[in-house]
């Protein structure tokens, strides 16, 4: 029972076009929100996140969207860079701020190709 | 520079061997975390520690077990190893207050023969 979903397994773009790279959740109660990239034989690294308080947060080439009504967060990028080409994946946490109990659910991670 | 160090990159172990795997972080950082990584399954927790000598299960932790003994120090341990723990194993620790991002290590890619 994926509490995270990223139903596409990979995406291709053209450098200079945006990429839109989408996540979906079930549970409610997740009211923190974040992308990681991740290289092949590297450990991932965070990009950006967002709360639930807020529906959009930018930094740089990277803005995610979050609809909380239709449990749905979106990922841009733009413009992409050929530098871009890794896994990307959703990640999700809920509760328990007070006494730092906070693990991170993954989602299954898309695959971004930009090409030259 | 924030760091999670993995003692191993790359393990080759039988079936049936017990498995340590170390992983160090230097940020004072309370919350540590293992998670496994397979295609098409992403990132699932295997176990979490909140704080020295605390541990919590997270989704998959049948066949594992860990030790926290000391803050920056998380081990993973196999008890007896088996083809299907062949994975990607990371970890990853975090701050313990407010909402912040969890760091990764470099990953340590697992192989039981």
């Amino acid at each position: 029972d994926q509490q995270v979903k990223q139903n596409s397994p990979s995406l291709s773009v053209q450098e200079g076009r945006i990429s839109i790279l989408n996540c979906d959740y079930t549970n409610s109660m997740f009211d923190y929100f974040l992308w990681y990239k991740k290289y092949p034989a590297e450990g991932p690294t965070f990009l950006i996140s967002i709360s639930s308080i807020k529906d959009k947060n930018e930094d740089g080439r990277f803005t995610v969207f979050l609809n909380k009504s239709a449990k749905h967060l979106s990922l841009h990028i733009v413009p992409s860079q050929p530098g871009d080409s890794a896994v990307y994946f959703c990640a999700a946490s809920a509760g328990r701020s007070d006494t730092g109990r906070r693990a991170l659910t993954f989602g299954s991670g898309t695959r971004l190709q930009v090409q030259p | 520079d924030v760091k999670v160090t993995q003692s191993s990159r790359y393990l080759v172990k039988r079936t049936g061997e017990k498995v340590f795997l170390e992983c160090v972080q230097d940020m004072d950082h309370e919350n540590m975390f293992w998670y496994r990584q397979d295609p098409g399954l992403g990132l699932r927790l295997i176990y979490f520690s909140y704080d020295v000598k605390m541990k919590e299960k997270g989704d998959i932790p049948e066949g594992y077990s860990v030790s926290r003994e000391k803050k920056e120090r998380f081990s993973l341990i196999l008890e007896s190893a088996s083809t299907n723990q062949t994975s990607m194993y990371l970890c990853a620790s975090s701050a313990p207050r407010g909402v912040t991002e969890a760091f990764f290590g470099q990953g340590t890619r697992l192989t039981v023969v």
